[in-house]
C-alpha cells in the first residue's frame, strides 16, 4: 500500500539555523499538506499545495517558512532561521483530490 | 473560526468493555469529517470519511456516526491493540482552494487486558 514518506526522523538543529524537511508523497496525488504537532497540543495546519503553488497557509507560516516541489516526486519544508519555539513534530500529508489526506510518520524537529 | 472539541480526554477500558468517543464541531459548512488514530511518535493514520449526518462508517471494532453537530467513535469488544489517541478533523465549505483540517485535542484511549 503506498504511502507519504518523510526525512529525516528526527533532526536537531542549533537556533537560527536552517532546516529542510523532507516528504515523498504519495505517487498521483495532487495536494500536498504540512502540519506540526508542538508536544502535547493539537496537530495544527501549516500550509498546502497545489499545481506548483501554496493554495492555503496559516498565520504559522511566514516568510520564515517556505515549501518547494522540486521534482515530481519531493515535497519540501524550509525553515530559514530556527526559534525554539519551532520545536515540534513535522508531518507531511498528501491526497488525491480535495479529501481525504494521508500523512506521513513525521519529522522530529528539536531546535537547541 | 472553526472548532473541534473531542471528549473525553482520557478513556480507559477494560478489553472487552465498549465506550464511545465523542467530536463536537462548529464550522461555516462542513465539507468532511475524518476520524484518525495516532500512535505515540508517529502520524495520524486514516480511518473514516463522513460527509453528510445520518452517515456512518465501520472498520472492525470501529464504527464512526455524524449529525449536524457531532461525531461519535464507538469501540466494540476492545482490545489492547486499539489503544492509542483517536484524533476528529473537520474539512469547512470555505473557499475553493481551502482543504486544511482542523483537528481536536484527541481522546487517549488504553485498553487493559
Amino acid at each position: 500500500e503506498p504511502e507519504v514518506t518523510q526525512t529525516p526522523s528526527h533532526q536537531v538543529t542549533q537556533m537560527g539555523q536552517e532546516v529542510i524537511l523532507r516528504c515523498v508523497p504519495i505517487s498521483n496525488h495532487l495536494y500536498f499538506y504540512w502540519y506540526r504537532q508542538i508536544l502535547g497540543q493539537k496537530v495544527e495546519f501549516l500550509v498546502s499545495f497545489y499545481n506548483n503553488e501554496i493554495s492555503e497557509k496559516s498565520e504559522i507560516f511566514d516568510d520564515q517558512f517556505s515549501v518547494e516541489r522540486p521534482d515530481g516526486s519531493n515535497f519540501t519544508l524550509k525553515i530559514r532561521s530556527t526559534k525554539l519555539e519551532d520545536s515540534a513534530m513535522y508531518f507531511c500529508a498528501s491526497s488525491p483530490l480535495t479529501d481525504t489526506q494521508y500523512f506521513g510518520p513525521g519529522t522530529r524537529l528539536t531546535v537547541l | 473560526e472553526d472548532q473541534v472539541t473531542q471528549s473525553p480526554e482520557a478513556l480507559r477500558l477494560q478489553e472487552g468493555e465498549s465506550s464511545s468517543l465523542n467530536c463536537s464541531y462548529t464550522v461555516s459548512g462542513l465539507r468532511g469529517l475524518f476520524w484518525y488514530r495516532q500512535d505515540p511518535g508517529k502520524g495520524p493514520e486514516f480511518l473514516f470519511t463522513l460527509y453528510s449526518a445520518g452517515e456512518e462508517k465501520e472498520k472492525e471494532r470501529l464504527k464512526a456516526t455524524l449529525t449536524k453537530k457531532e461525531s461519535f467513535l464507538h469501540i466494540t469488544a476492545p482490545k489492547p491493540e486499539d489503544s492509542a489517541t483517536y484524533l476528529c478533523a473537520v474539512q469547512a465549505m470555505k473557499g475553493s482552494n481551502d482543504y486544511k483540517l482542523s483537528f481536536g485535542a484527541g481522546t487517549t484511549v488504553t485498553v487493559r487486558a
